[in-house]
């Protein structure tokens, strides 16, 4: 009964590849977000979906496109891997967009070779 | 100047010990502040909300300073199970986007 969930948790590619990542929650919540930590650990907002419209669009190179099927999916799928995209990318979701709690699923360690 | 900093330690303590960490922001029509924990290799979760009257959980105290801009975080009697990376975080001004500021964090390292 996880609340948030990732797959896949670890993603080891070569550059030039694309690769998407996915994420469900079944909380039901309605606004769900794609942070980047990257290796000196900032966690940085780049996506954030509301019922399925995009609220949040950060200066994220338009190679990630977010997708967000219904209220309780947002994929990320990133086109011509690059090396400075190996993260730890976190999904989360909350139960509206106001400034309230944001559940974290558990990550996907993305390593681009 | 980043919009949330903090001292990224690592603050090694004792058992039992009382650490505190500190934390300043930028942008003053920021409208609310958390803190939350996230431990080695996990993911991040909420560890307490911060109010303008400062809020107790526990052996966890949070202080909010909106003058000087500036949130800090109590932890008493330390126990070993605290030991993680302590991230402050702003809610900015933002048109009800649920955006948040994430600070580096600060690692806390509490010995036997």
């Amino acid at each position: 009964d996880t609340a948030v969930s990732q797959t896949p948790k670890y993603l080891v590619t070569q550059m030039g590849n694309d690769k998407s990542i996915k994420c469900e929650q079944n909380l039901g919540h309605d606004t769900m977000y794609w942070y980047k930590q990257d290796s000196k650990k900032f966690l940085k907002i780049m996506f954030s979906y509301n019922n399925k419209e995009l609220i949040i669009n950060e200066t994220v190179p338009n190679r990630f496109s977010p997708k967000s099927p219904d209220k309780a999916h947002l994929n990320l799928h990133i086109n011509s891997l690059e090396l400075g995209d190996s993260a730890v990318y976190f999904c989360a979701s909350s139960l509206s967009r106001g400034p309230e709690t944001q559940y974290f699923g558990p990550g996907t360690r993305l390593l681009v070779l | 100047r980043k919009e949330v900093e903090q001292d990224p330690g690592p603050f090694n303590v004792p058992e039992g010990a009382t650490v505190a960490f500190n934390c300043t922001y930028s942008n003053s029509a920021s409208q609310s502040f958390f803190w939350y924990r996230q431990d080695c290799r996990k993911e991040p979760k909420l560890l307490m909300s911060v109010y303008s009257s400062g809020n107790e959980d526990g052996r966890f105290t949070a202080q909010l300073n909106r003058a000087s801009q500036y949130i800090s975080l109590l932890i008493r009697d330390s126990k070993l199970s605290d030991s993680a990376t302590y991230l402050c975080v702003v809610a900015p001004f933002s048109g009800n986007t649920g955006k948040l500021i994430f600070g580096q964090g600060t690692t806390l390292q509490v010995k036997p």
